[in-house]
């Protein structure tokens, strides 16, 4: 995934409506997706994953879908709390059987009271 | 889910100094741990794998010599910075996963480096 800019994409949803975070991916050939949530200062932390083999995955709150004709991924959060304020990042594994994640821009999300 | 460690948080150095970062799987073996870096409202970028017990490989462009790696351990990695300079000054973050295409990685709460 491409890694360049200043700013990066912002989404803001009012508290307690659902949100939808996008993500392109490059490599038809990845096999493993992850959502991540980075706020502040931290290291990434998991939300929930996927495989190519599966077009739809829930977890607590969060769902992640999977369109591999256009490489496309997204998050849905559904009820959305102040806590889920931060930085989005989508991550695919590497290329060429690399084990490394290749991340994308990254969203930030705005949750407003 | 698994828990990694890194140390130390944040750091603050001279130009011309070398820095080395810890990186702990705390609860599980890893024998892979993964480097990344990132600068300010950007994405994060793989620097290197670390393997232990052999070399580690690194990303294109990333400079080997500059960006020492260390996995002596399945539980312990090293990034050492030499001569850090202050275009070095980023967010170090290290990841952990038991191994495998498929396997989840965890990530560290990351390095803030800063070289004046």
């Amino acid at each position: 995934g491409e890694n360049v800019g200043l700013h990066l994409p912002t989404l803001s949803v009012q508290e307690g409506d659902n949100s939808i975070i996008n993500c392109a991916y490059s490599n038809s050939a990845s096999d493993y997706f992850i959502w991540y949530k980075q706020e502040s200062g931290k290291g990434p932390q998991f939300i929930i994953d996927i495989r190519s083999n599966m077009d739809k995955r829930q977890g607590q709150r969060v769902t992640v879908l999977l369109n591999k004709t256009v490489k496309h991924l997204s998050l849905q959060i559904a009820a959305t709390q102040p806590g889920d304020s931060a930085v989005y990042f989508c991550a695919e594994n590497g290329p060429g059987g690399a084990d490394g994640l290749t991340f994308g821009k990254g969203t930030h999300l705005i949750i407003q009271p | 889910g698994a828990v990694v460690s890194q140390h130390p948080s944040w750091v603050i150095c001279k130009s011309g100094t070398s820095v080395k970062i810890e990186c702990r799987s705390l609860d599980f073996q890893a024998t892979t741990m993964f480097w990344y870096r990132q600068f300010p409202k950007q994405s994060l970028m793989l620097m290197a794998t670390s393997n232990e017990g052999s070399k580690a490989t690194y990303e294109q462009g990333v400079e080997k010599d500059k960006f020492l790696i260390n996995h002596a351990s399945l539980t312990l990695s090293t990034l050492t910075v030499t001569s850090a300079h202050p275009e070095d000054s980023s967010f170090y973050i290290c990841s952990a996963g038991g191994g495998g295409r498929m396997e989840t990685q965890y990530f560290g709460p990351g390095t803030r480096l800063l070289v004046l």
